[in-house]
């Protein structure tokens, strides 16, 4: 069965330090989800491609925070710098194109400490 | 903006006992409305959804839920709780913007089970 990948699974950076995540949705997905989930919290969207476009990215923030998906495929979430605030876990998602396109399957998730 | 409400932190059942976790949400119109259940360091998975018609909606391992328009609820129950059900549950609420379902989780509610 197919399944969104993510990489990588754990990551520690010292504050200040740049940090990026990698996320490859099921084949033939068109939408794209970032999530972060603070520990004892539900997930909180970032931003949401719909193949390379963004959708919405109203609680991404800008000024540390970039996502990309190129070429409407894989998509690569960075932060520039890491604050001790931004440890979490960061999930991705994704939906398909046709039929059930409000089902979204979610990666494992990458766990980043910030310290 | 949409909100969502899951007022239990902590549930705690007996093995075999019966289980109802709470949702309201806040919206201007009927939502797209979603549980999805997460284990221990894992990405989050789909149990049912209801975006129109019966208003009780089944979903997978057993559960269902209810969506009360009155009360803007959608409570999830199962009648006869696993050990396994052992797990954190997300309540979302998701409208469309742009032919896209922007989705909005709860903060979540942990199961625990007795044995």
């Amino acid at each position: 069965e197919a399944e969104v990948a993510q990489s990588p699974r754990y990551k520690i950076t010292e504050k200040s330090q740049a940090v990026a995540f990698w996320c490859d949705p099921i084949s033939g997905h068109a939408t794209l989800y970032w999530y972060r989930q603070i520990l004892g919290q539900g997930p909180e969207l970032l931003v949401q491609f719909q193949d390379e476009s963004v959708v919405d990215d109203s609680q991404l923030p800008k000024d540390r925070f970039s996502a990309e998906r190129l070429k409407g495929v894989d998509s690569t979430l960075k932060i520039q710098p890491a604050e001790l605030g931004d440890s979490a876990m960061y999930l991705c998602a994704s939906s398909p194109r046709v039929g059930r396109t409000y089902e979204q399957y979610f990666g494992p998730g990458t766990r980043l400490t910030v310290t | 903006a949409q909100s969502v409400t899951q007022p239990d932190i902590h549930i705690t059942v007996s093995e075999g006992a019966s289980l109802e976790l709470r949702c309201n949400y806040s919206y201007g119109a009927t939502p797209y409305l979603f549980w999805y259940v997460q284990s221990p360091g894992q990405g989050l998975q789909l149990l049912l959804k209801y975006f129109s018609g019966d208003t009780l909606v089944q979903g997978i391992k057993g559960f269902e839920a209810e969506f009360k328009r009155s009360q803007s609820s959608f409570n999830l129950r199962k009648p006869s709780v696993h050990w396994s059900d052992a797990a954190e549950y997300f309540c979302a609420v998701a409208f469309i913007s742009g032919g896209s379902y922007i989705p909005t989780f709860g903060r979540g509610t942990s199961l625990i089970v007795h044995p």
